[in-house]
C-alpha cells in the first residue's frame, strides 16, 4: 500500500504550458506539503496545508497554485512553465502540523521544461 | 539565505567504516533536528531526529551528536554498509512557530564500497 502517491512520475513539457501534479495520502494525516528539489538536490518547502487550509507559503512565484480538495489530496498547478521550474517535486504529509511530526514523502515527480 | 550548512557534499567510505556528516545552523530558535535518508529515485525518509535537550541519540548503527553551544550536529553511521549508500539530509526547525517547516542542508551523497 502506497502511503503518499504522486502522479505523474515524469512530466516533460514545453515552456509556457500549464501543468498539474497530483498528490494523495492514505495515512489519515492532517497536513500535506509540497517541496522542490533542484538539480543540486537542494530541498526547499513550497507550501503546507493543514486540514485544507494554507499554513506555509514560501516565496514561490504565483504561477504555482496549490489546491486541496480534501485533506487527503494536495495538488500543485503550475502556470506558464519556465525553464527554471525543471526540478523534482515532492509531496509529503504528516499527522499534525508540528515540526516534530514525521513527514512522509512521496516518490517525487520529475518535471522537465523544454 | 542558507540557514543549515552541511558537509561534506560527498563521502566515500569502505564497508565497515564510520561515516560522519556534519551540519551547522545559524538560527538559535531551531529546536528540532531530523536527518533524512534518500535513495535514488525515491523520496526522503526520516532516519533519526534529536531535540537539543540531549547531546546524543543512538538508533542501531546511527547516532546523532549535538553541540548546542557550537550550533552543530552530526550523523555517525557505524559499520557502514553498501546498503547505506544514499543521500543524507540534515534539517532543522523551530517547533513552536514553524508549523512543520523544515530547513534542509544541502545533502551529502554517501557511497559505501564493498
Amino acid at each position: 500500500d502506497t502511503a503518499v502517491s504522486q502522479t505523474p512520475k515524469y512530466l516533460v513539457t514545453q515552456m509556457g504550458n500549464d501543468k498539474s501534479i497530483k498528490c494523495e495520502q492514505n495515512l489519515g494525516h492532517d497536513t500535506m506539503y509540497w517541496y522542490k528539489q533542484d538539480s543540486k538536490k537542494f530541498l526547499k518547502i513550497m507550501f503546507s496545508y493543514n486540514n485544507k487550509e494554507l499554513i506555509i507559503n514560501e516565496t514561490v512565484p504565483n504561477r504555482f497554485s496549490p489546491k486541496s480538495p480534501d485533506k487527503a489530496h494536495l495538488n500543485l498547478h503550475i502556470n506558464s512553465l519556465e525553464l527554471g521550474d525543471s526540478a523534482v517535486y515532492f509531496c509529503a504529509s504528516s499527522q499534525g502540523g508540528w515540526a516534530t511530526d514525521t513527514q512522509y514523502f512521496g516518490p517525487g515527480t520529475r518535471l522537465t521544461v523544454l | 539565505q542558507q540557514q543549515v550548512k552541511q558537509s561534506p557534499q560527498s563521502l566515500i567510505v569502505q564497508k565497515g567504516g564510520i561515516s560522519i556528516i556534519n551540519c551547522a545552523y545559524e538560527n538559535t530558535a531551531f529546536d528540532y533536528f531530523p536527518w533524512y535518508q534518500q535513495f535514488p529515485g525515491k523520496g526522503p525518509a526520516l532516519l533519526i531526529a534529536i531535540r537539543p535537550d540531549v547531546s546524543e541519540k543512538k538508533e542501531g548503527r546511527f547516532t546523532i551528536s549535538f553541540n548546542k553551544s557550537a550550533k552543530q550536529f552530526s550523523l555517525h553511521i557505524m559499520d557502514s554498509q553498501p546498503g547505506d549508500s544514499a543521500t543524507y539530509f540534515c534539517a532543522a526547525s523551530s517547533g513552536g512557530t514553524s508549523y512543520g517547516k523544515l530547513t534542509f542542508g544541502q545533502g551529502t551523497i554517501l557511497t559505501v564500497h564493498p
